[in-house]
């Protein structure tokens, strides 16, 4: 059964880049169709969409986020990454990464990481 | 990009029924938008998918109890036999041909 799990440190300091990890298990980030995104919550806050990644390496980014992000895939270890730079507080959220196929929504959700933007 | 909109909360007592709204923009009210519950401390879950048609997919093991329609640019959840662990946030996500994504603001559901 497929599962990912985000990592990453939980403290970043203002103007740093927050670097965060999915590590996908129990199958193939190269398989088909898929894409896997990376989606945010801050807190007290609804759910904000930040990019995709398909695994030949095309991505699609939220415009509002699109000159800080870098999102990535790595077929060698299974596993997709994201690249925010110059955070500020309001970076500070639960950031989940996620799989959908083809042109739908996410079906698979990770458990989410908290990251803090403070010094 | 398509805008959704959902009412931030909603309340229903142990055993009805209740029916969440996720509204579309006009200029989108044919897309299709999935659902989602949240809880503290757990994996976002994938509920369903819910088309213009009002015909719904729902994701593995997703329960009888939980439901969609849809009506012109509105797209429901619809839970029955509401169940204290149903209390959650419902967010609805949509998406476009570019496979960007949108989510509503969630609508936090009150089981009494």
């Amino acid at each position: 059964q497929l599962q990912l799990q985000a990592s990453g440190p939980g403290l970043v300091r203002p103007s740093e880049t927050l670097s965060l990890t999915c590590a996908v298990s129990g199958g193939s980030i190269s398989i088909g169709s898929f894409h896997w995104g990376w989606i945010r919550q801050p807190p007290g806050k609804g759910l904000e969409w930040i990019g995709n990644v398909f695994y030949r390496g095309s991505t699609y980014y939220n415009s509002s986020l699109k000159s800080r992000i870098t999102i990535s895939v790595d077929t060698s270890k299974n596993q997709f990454s994201l690249e925010l730079g110059s955070v500020t507080a309001a970076d500070t959220a639960v950031y989940y990464c996620a799989r959908f196929f083809g042109l739908g929504p996410f079906d698979l959700w990770g458990q989410g990481t908290l990251v803090t933007v403070s010094s | 990009q398509p805008v959704l909109t959902q009412s931030s909360s909603a309340s229903a007592s142990l055993g009805s029924s209740v029916k969440l709204t996720c509204t579309l923009s006009s200029a989108q009210s044919t897309y299709i938008i999935a659902w989602h519950q949240l809880q503290p401390g757990k994996a976002p879950r994938y509920l369903m998918k819910v088309e213009g048609s009002g015909s719904y997919t729902k994701g593995s093991g997703v329960p009888d109890r939980f439901s969609g329609s849809s009506s012109g640019a509105d797209r429901y959840l619809i839970i029955s036999n509401l169940q204290s662990e149903d209390e959650a946030d419902y967010y609805c996500e949509t998406w476009d041909s570019n496979t960007h994504k949108m989510f509503g603001g969630g609508t936090k559901l009150t089981v009494l």
